[in-house]
């Protein structure tokens, strides 16, 4: 079945500090791929998202390439800041025709001064 | 305005309660979502319907009885309450084709003593 592998946590970083938080994925055919954010006493909002391979999805200062030769979905950041510290879920869609996000389980990023 | 409204946002109850958690969008999409997130914060789809038809249903134990009255609403109604329904339950919508985004409430804490 189809499932996402993400990097354990907690990752923790200084601020400014480069990020990269690694997803690899399984699933047949051309899943679309996520990453959602989940800041502390609240709920998931979205990230970020590619639908097919070589897209790059990017907002607030996050990036994903959707990479198909890889399987893999990394989330980066060139410079984190204290308030970008959350649980980063990475996130798949098959294709087909039931609507379901399977999701990895969650990379927590904890950002100092 | 809220666009998945769910509510309560916290509940606490005893052990053998029914109780209900509502959801509300007001984006005027067709499928809706329950995922359940578990203490390691481990995000696993419940339900799904689709124009008010159930067409997802997760190994989910049978005391857990989605309802949708319309597109815009899906309640979920929980018997008999387990110490093990501890959780944090995201109701979510999402429109047409599979891979577009899923959004998402912010979530109710359901606790169970």
């Amino acid at each position: 079945g189809d499932s996402v592998t993400q990097m354990e946590g907690p990752v923790t970083l200084s601020e400014e500090a480069f990020l990269t938080i690694n997803c690899t994925y399984t699933a047949t055919g051309y899943p679309s791929l996520f990453w959602y954010v989940q800041y502390p006493g609240e709920g998931l909002q979205l990230l970020l998202k590619a639908t097919k391979a070589d897209d790059k999805g990017s907002n607030k200062g996050f990036e994903a390439t959707y990479r198909k030769e890889t399987t893999s979905f990394h989330l980066e950041k060139g410079s984190v800041q204290v308030s970008d510290s959350a649980v980063y879920f990475c996130a798949l869609h098959p294709t087909g025709t039931a609507s379901k996000l399977t999701f990895g389980t969650g990379t927590r990023l904890q950002v100092t001064l | 305005d809220t666009a998945v409204s769910q509510t309560p946002k916290y509940l606490v109850t005893q052990m053998g309660n029914d109780k209900s958690i509502k959801c509300e969008q007001n984006l005027g999409h067709d499928t809706m979502y329950w995922y359940k997130q578990d203490s390691k914060k481990f995000l696993k789809i419940m339900f799904s319907y689709n124009n008010k038809e159930l067409i997802i249903n997760e190994t989910v134990p049978n005391r857990f009885s989605p309802k949708s009255p319309d597109k815009a609403h899906l309640n979920l109604h929980i018997n008999s309450l387990e110490l093990g329904d501890s959780a944090v339950y995201f109701c979510a919508s999402s429109q047409g084709q599979p891979g577009n985004t899923i959004y998402f409430g912010e979530g109710s804490w359901l606790t169970v003593v």
